[in-house]
This record gives structure tokens, C-alpha cells and sequence, in this order.
């Protein structure tokens, strides 16, 4: 089973602190996404990356960076939070297959709160 | 750009009743469509998925999903939910070659069945 991690599950930052959040798959997989879930809103992407180093911005990209080094993790910086960042916040990984992507694997999410 | 519509964003059942969620997606080229569901406090998970081929299309716990692409709609049915079925409900479409390989999610909707 492919299997997503996140590095935590509850996490309360203050105004300005920068904030990292790390996701880690495991089943090699090409594409990695960050989405931010909001109720009402459903699944808005921030960032996606289809390879290491490379990325592309999703819809929402203001205010937060990433990074991709290795493979398999996918990290994702709010450089300096504020409180309309606090959000729930999933990774999610897939193949690419036939050209098309597949199927999304998605981690546990992050809860972020920024007080 | 792709845009998704999950028109019922509250659903509210009994037990053994029949359940259809719409969604319906904007781009008239080749698409795959996919159903994602989140259970209380789990991760989002595949139920089905549609890239070519059989348009009635069969997932997990009893779902089904038909495409019409002449109404731009991959509605998710079940004929009689379980309160086990009580879960967010995503619909997600993504639309290569010619349109964006990037799934984009509909709003969500939330189910809740009484036993």
C-alpha cells in the first residue's frame, strides 16, 4: 500500500514565525501536490511537483514556498504566517501513467493553526 | 480552466435510503473523473474512477458512478447507504491531453445518514 506521511498532525504557530511542513511517500511516486482543505471550499492546490527540484504553482500559491530535494518528500514553507493560512493542509502523491496523471494518494493532513 | 460543480453541498439521509451526489465538470474534451471520500477523522481515499471504456463505473463499498458526457456528469450513487456511509464526498476531474493534467476537485459534499 502506498503509504503518505506528514510530519504532524496538530501544529499552533504564531503571526510571522515561518513554518515548515514535510510530507513523505513511499512508493516512488513522480508527482507530489500540497492542498489546503477548507470547509465549503473543498481542495484548493497550492503547489504541485512532477519531478525533484521542479514545481509548478497550483491556484493558490501566495504566501508559501516549497521545496522538493529528494523524491520522495515534498516540503511545504509559509514563509511568514498569518491567521487566513490557518487551514487543514494535505499532501498527496500520484504516478504518471499513460500520460495522464492517476490516482492520488493523500496524507493524514496537518491541522495548522496561526494565532 | 476545468471547473467542477458538486451541486448538493449538505445531504442528509436515513438508513437504506438511496443516495446520488451530482457532479458535473465544464472542459468537452477527453477527461478522467474521479470520487474521493474522507470518513471522520481519515484520509481522503479513491472510491472509483473513470479514464475510458465502460461508462458505469463500479468502486468500493457498493458506489457507483456514471459518466454522461453529453451533461458533463459523473454522478456517484449507492442504492441503500449505511450510517458508515456518513463521509465528505469529493468529485475530481482532470482533463489531458488537451486540457490541464492537474485534477481539479468540486466543493465537497457532506453526507450524514441517521441509523
Amino acid at each position: 500500500d502506498v503509504k503518505v506521511t506528514q510530519s504532524s498532525r496538530y501544529l499552533v504557530k504564531r503571526t510571522g514565525e515561518k513554518v515548515f511542513l514535510e510530507c513523505v511517500q513511499d512508493m516512488d511516486h513522480e508527482n507530489m501536490f500540497w492542498y489546503r482543505q477548507d470547509p465549503g471550499l473543498g481542495l484548493r492546490l497550492i503547489y504541485f511537483s512532477y519531478d525533484v527540484k521542479m514545481k509548478e504553482k497550483g491556484d493558490i500559491p501566495e504566501g508559501y514556498s516549497v521545496s522538493r530535494e529528494k523524491k520522495e518528500r515534498f516540503s511545504l514553507i509559509l514563509e511568514s504566517a498569518s491567521t487566513n493560512q490557518t487551514s487543514m493542509y494535505l499532501c498527496a502523491s500520484s504516478l504518471l501513467l499513460e500520460g495522464s496523471y492517476n490516482e492520488q494518494f493523500f496524507g493524514p493532513g496537518t491541522r495548522l493553526t496561526v494565532l | 480552466a476545468q471547473s467542477v460543480s458538486q451541486h448538493n453541498h449538505h445531504v442528509i439521509l436515513s438508513e437504506a435510503a438511496s443516495l446520488e451526489l451530482g457532479c458535473n465538470y465544464s472542459y468537452g474534451g477527453t477527461v478522467n473523473l474521479f470520487w474521493y471520500v474522507q470518513y471522520p477523522g481519515q484520509h481522503l481515499q479513491l472510491l472509483l474512477k473513470y479514464f475510458s471504456g465502460d461508462p458505469l463505473v463500479k468502486g468500493i463499498k457498493g458506489f457507483e458512478a456514471e459518466f454522461i458526457k453529453s451533461k458533463f456528469s459523473f454522478n456517484l450513487r449507492k442504492p441503500s447507504v449505511q450510517w458508515s456511509d456518513t463521509a465528505e464526498y469529493f468529485c475530481a476531474v482532470n482533463s489531458p491531453p488537451g486540457g490541464s493534467y492537474i485534477p481539479t476537485f468540486g466543493r465537497g459534499t457532506s453526507l450524514i445518514v441517521h441509523p
